[in-house]
């Protein structure tokens, strides 16, 4: 079965830092890049960053940019996330999403999130 | 970056009725890529749609989506129970973004 797993979400104080990992089972997590999703309580989806399978690109969102590192370590099949100056505002469930990406003919084609994990939860409060 | 507006907020409807949402762009999204995913409470998003009209394997054939450029669609033929759900599109490619989504409730 293809799965992916977070793990590492926990309680954090405000300001404070955590690092949310993405596991894959069934499949060779190298070959996609991937992306973090959240869900605040009571809110909907927020895309918050992507890393391409070679970690030569990343993208995040305005509301992280500066404070969340994406990160992958293809050896051992892992992509982080390193969350830091953590706010209230961040408190929520965390998923990441596997996307296909194929190149060809020096352009890259793009697919939806196919494989998403069952999340981890984030919650910053004193 | 394209802000995605869906509509409605809010749909009631009862098992066997045809569902369309609706998904506005501020921006032309470049190569149709457009994604519509289904949320259960507990439960990881499920991708139903890509590249606007394109369904995976496994996705169920009353499950069709339509449109390019700026306006989207999204229509569930004959709603089974299984379907009550919150429904998302997402614009994906180099700067990602979610529509707020669509709650599609039990008549």
């Amino acid at each position: 079965e293809v799965l992916l797993v977070e793990s590492g979400g926990g309680l954090v104080q405000p300001g404070g830092s955590l690092r949310l990992s993405c596991a894959a089972s069934g499949f060779t997590l190298k070959t996609y890049s991937i992306n973090w999703v959240r869900q605040a309580p009571g809110k909907g989806l927020e895309w918050l960053s992507y890393i391409s399978s070679s970690s030569f690109t990343t993208y995040y969102a305005d509301s992280v940019k500066g404070r969340f590192t994406i990160s992958r370590d293809n050896v051992k099949d892992s992509v982080y996330l390193q969350m830091s100056s953590l706010r209230d505002e961040d408190t929520a469930v965390y998923y990441c999403a596997r996307q296909l990406v194929v190149a060809a003919a020096m352009v890259n084609h793009y697919y939806g999130l196919d494989v998403w994990g069952q999340g981890t939860t984030v919650t910053v409060s004193s | 970056e394209s802000v995605l507006t869906q509509s409605p907020a809010t749909l009631s409807l009862s098992p066997g009725e045809r569902a369309t949402l609706s998904c506005g762009a501020s921006q032309t999204i470049s190569n149709n890529y457009l994604a519509w995913y289904q949320h259960k409470p507990g439960l990881a998003p499920r991708l139903l749609i890509y590249d606007a009209s394109s369904r995976p394997t496994g996705i169920p054939d009353r499950f069709s989506g339509s449109g390019s450029g700026t306006d989207f669609t999204l229509t569930i033929s004959r709603l089974e129970p299984e379907d009550f759900a919150v429904y998302y599109c997402q614009q994906y490619g180099t700067s990602p973004t979610f529509g707020q989504g669509t709650r599609l409730e039990i008549k």
